[in-house]
């Protein structure tokens, strides 16, 4: 386990649902990060949160809404979706997402939540 | 435009040879250099961190070079196993704003043939 945890593994949603993305980290870490990862395509960024501060969104529709209460607690919440945003949704950590220190910017990943939008 | 490439989608290699998989970009100045091993249905792990100023970088049977003037880094698995079958990310660590940012490679699909 790389202590990263992501719920649920599985989705499958209509356009016209709400449902959100959770991810838990108990590895002591300060910043949490979403990826997407389409196939066939590198992972993509989509935000970053450092000791709770949103400090990355690179231009994810807001159909796409991130949450994070605190340091150990990272949601992304997910309304009107299109087929297109089917992929595999990761969820890392690192200790400092300013990783200047060597090793502060090695990230943990969750195993993910396969989205599928019909 | 900035690009990350890995040397091909998938590599097929006899078990007891040693695997070579090739990162190169271009537009970057990355302070370092990560590679990851990622699984069907799992997340990337964690491999191994390269520095910009480390020609090479060891770890049992995992080699990393980083050749900053070439822009490449070369990722090699000595005595290669069926387990070391996986998909290989690189990815580089660039600041953007107030985070630094991995940027990823679309990866390589290796697979050890016993």
């Amino acid at each position: 386990e790389t202590g990263v945890t992501q719920t649920p593994r599985h989705l499958v949603m209509g356009m016209t649902n709400k449902k959100s993305l959770k991810c838990e980290q108990h590895l002591g870490h300060n910043a949490m990060y979403w990826y997407k990862q389409s196939a066939k395509k590198p992972l993509e960024l989509m935000f970053v949160y450092n000791f709770k501060e949103q400090t990355e969104n690179n231009s994810v529709p807001s159909r796409f809404s991130p949450e994070c209460p605190n340091s150990s607690h990272l949601f992304l919440h997910l309304h009107t979706l299109q087929p297109e945003d089917s992929a595999l949704y990761l969820c890392a950590s690192s200790q400092d997402a300013q990783g200047v220190g060597l090793g502060k910017n090695i990230q943990y990943f969750g195993a993910g939540t396969r989205l599928s939008v019909l | 435009s900035q690009k990350i490439e890995q040397n091909s989608e998938a590599l097929n290699i006899q078990e007891g040879k040693t695997a070579t998989l090739t990162c190169n970009y271009t537009n970057y100045s990355p302070a370092y250099l990560q590679w990851y091993r990622q699984d069907p249905g799992r997340g990337p792990v964690f491999l191994l961190l390269i520095r910009e100023n480390e020609k090479e970088k060891r770890k049992e049977r995992l080699k990393v070079t980083f050749d900053t003037t070439l822009k490449q880094s070369l990722f090699h698995i000595t005595a290669s196993q069926p387990a070391d079958s996986a998909t290989y990310l690189c990815a580089l660590s660039i600041s953007s704003g107030s985070a630094r940012q991995l940027t990823f490679g679309s990866g390589t699909q290796l697979t050890v043939l016993p």
